[in-house]
């Protein structure tokens, strides 16, 4: 699977949007991009994915650049309960093994 | 819907000892993943059911590593016998059909190797 880049820590205050961004430059044309989330002493929790489009659900918005080389996971208004370690995972295939890196720590602060 | 369960939640044994963690998936997952994560690394891939079937295995690190699911239900991993860099949190994950995109997890077993 394709490497993805993340910045290891970010930091916003409550109630402002988040823009988490993620590079996987060597992304194919088949890898979908993944966005998973852990909070603090839970296991890893699924936010968003997509391929070409950007996606919206009830959690955040996902924004694929043109050229697909970068994408960004939008939270829209940022609470205290999102406050987590976020994962931006390439995958070509449904059910194959998610690949984490390090992923970006998320503070929110009051 | 219940969503995946783990048992224990933490467990502390003794280096040689053995330990069964237990996952059970959300009902009708035929995907049954198990990840761990050791002191200060990523989260790193152990092995995928599909059913009752091993489907991937290249993550078990050694033969001390054994995953079951009989009847493609839940699942068990003992570790046999247990080393001190086994330590660390393990995780369980299921998904539903072919080519499901979103994998869910369990909250964990923190196993400690003492």
């Amino acid at each position: 699977d394709a490497k993805t880049t993340q910045p290891n820590s970010m930091e916003s205050n409550e109630e402002e949007p988040v823009h988490l961004p993620c590079n996987h430059s060597t992304i194919s044309g088949t890898d979908y991009i993944h966005w998973y989330r852990q909070l603090p002493s839970q296991g890893p929790e699924y936010v968003i994915h997509g391929l070409t489009s950007n996606v919206n659900n009830r959690m955040a918005s996902l924004a694929i650049a043109e050229d697909r080389k970068s994408s960004t996971l939008i939270l829209h208004r940022a609470t205290l309960r999102d406050a987590a370690v976020y994962y931006c995972i390439l995958s070509q295939a449904g059910n194959t093994p998610l690949v984490f890196g390090k992923g970006t720590r998320l503070s929110v602060i009051a | 819907e219940a969503g995946v369960t783990q048992f224990p939640s933490h467990s502390v044994i003794e280096k040689g000892q053995t330990v069964t963690l237990r996952c059970d998936p959300i009902s009708g997952h035929d995907n049954l993943y198990w990840y761990r994560r050791v002191m200060g690394k990523e989260i790193k891939f152990l092995l995928h059911f599909v059913k009752e079937s091993k489907q991937d295995e290249s993550g078990m690190p050694n033969n001390r590593f054994l995953a079951e699911r009989t009847g493609g239900t839940y699942s068990t991993l003992k570790v046999q016998p247990a080393e001190l860099e086994d330590s660390g949190v393990y995780f369980c994950a299921s998904s539903h059909y072919s080519g499901a995109r979103e994998q869910y997890f369990g909250p964990g077993t923190r196993l400690t190797v003492t």
